[in-house]
């Protein structure tokens, strides 16, 4: 099946530093990639769509300048959270489609826990 | 915001019973999705069922979907300790490009071998 690799699977740092989360498809070519946030014992919250060659779309109450999304080939999107502080800490977790059409399932990677000191 | 809701928010079980999850949704719907997670892992796709479709399976797992109420079930069938995860229904409101997915809060399963 169609394999989503995120990167790095955990951050530790101090605050103020600015941290940068890879997602990767491996097996196929994502033109739609998912950025979510997921506090504990809570359910995924959608932060921005990000789409290969444009600017990423966020979600309402997202901070754009705060959360940097790249979605600059097919296979990777980056999400830097910069100068983050500990209320960035949280389990992020990047998914990708494989194509523009509807009725198809998303691909998720393992999520990235940060934690700011 | 939070579109679906599932029931019930936590479910415990024995091995080799039967596990059913309730989802319900509010809005209009082009299909609906099922995801496992494993603590402190990414999701994994389940199912996924159309609108105009009313049950679908997979191995031991049975999905329905009442777009008339709204709601869709899961079913697990003879329950293993593997089993246990969290498990959340999605909808897919919008086609093409804009379709993007709207997750429940989840429902915490526990089966006991």
């Amino acid at each position: 099946g169609a394999v989503v690799s995120q990167h790095p699977s955990r951050v530790i740092c101090k605050s103020g530093t600015s941290v940068k989360i890879e997602c990767r498809s491996l097996d196929f070519q994502a033109t739609t990639m998912f950025w979510y946030r997921q506090f504990p014992k809570k359910s995924l919250m959608l932060m921005a769509t990000s789409n290969e060659g444009s600017k990423a779309t966020y979600e309402q109450g997202v901070e754009k300048d705060k959360f940097l999304i790249n979605h600059a080939s097919l296979t990777l999107s980056t999400l830097t959270v910069t100068s983050a502080h500990p209320e960035d800490s949280s389990f992020y977790i990047c998914s990708a489609r494989d194509w523009q059409g509807g009725n198809q399932p998303q691909h998720f990677g393992d999520g990235t826990r940060l934690s700011i000191l | 915001s939070q579109q679906g809701e599932e029931d019930p928010q936590a479910l415990s079980i024995q091995e080799g019973e039967n596990a059913t999850m309730n989802c319900s949704y509010k809005t209009s719907i082009n299909n609906l999705q099922w995801y496992r997670q494993n603590s402190g892992r990414g999701l994994v796709h389940l199912i996924l069922i159309r609108s105009n479709e009313r049950e679908k399976h997979s191995g031991r797992l049975r999905v329905t979907l009442d777009t008339s109420k709204k709601s869709s079930s899961l079913l697990i069938t003879a329950s293993r300790a593997a089993d246990t995860a969290s498990y959340f229904c999605a909808t897919d409101e919008l086609t093409g490009a804009n379709s993007k997915l709207t997750f429940g809060k989840g429902i915490t399963l526990s089966v006991r071998p």
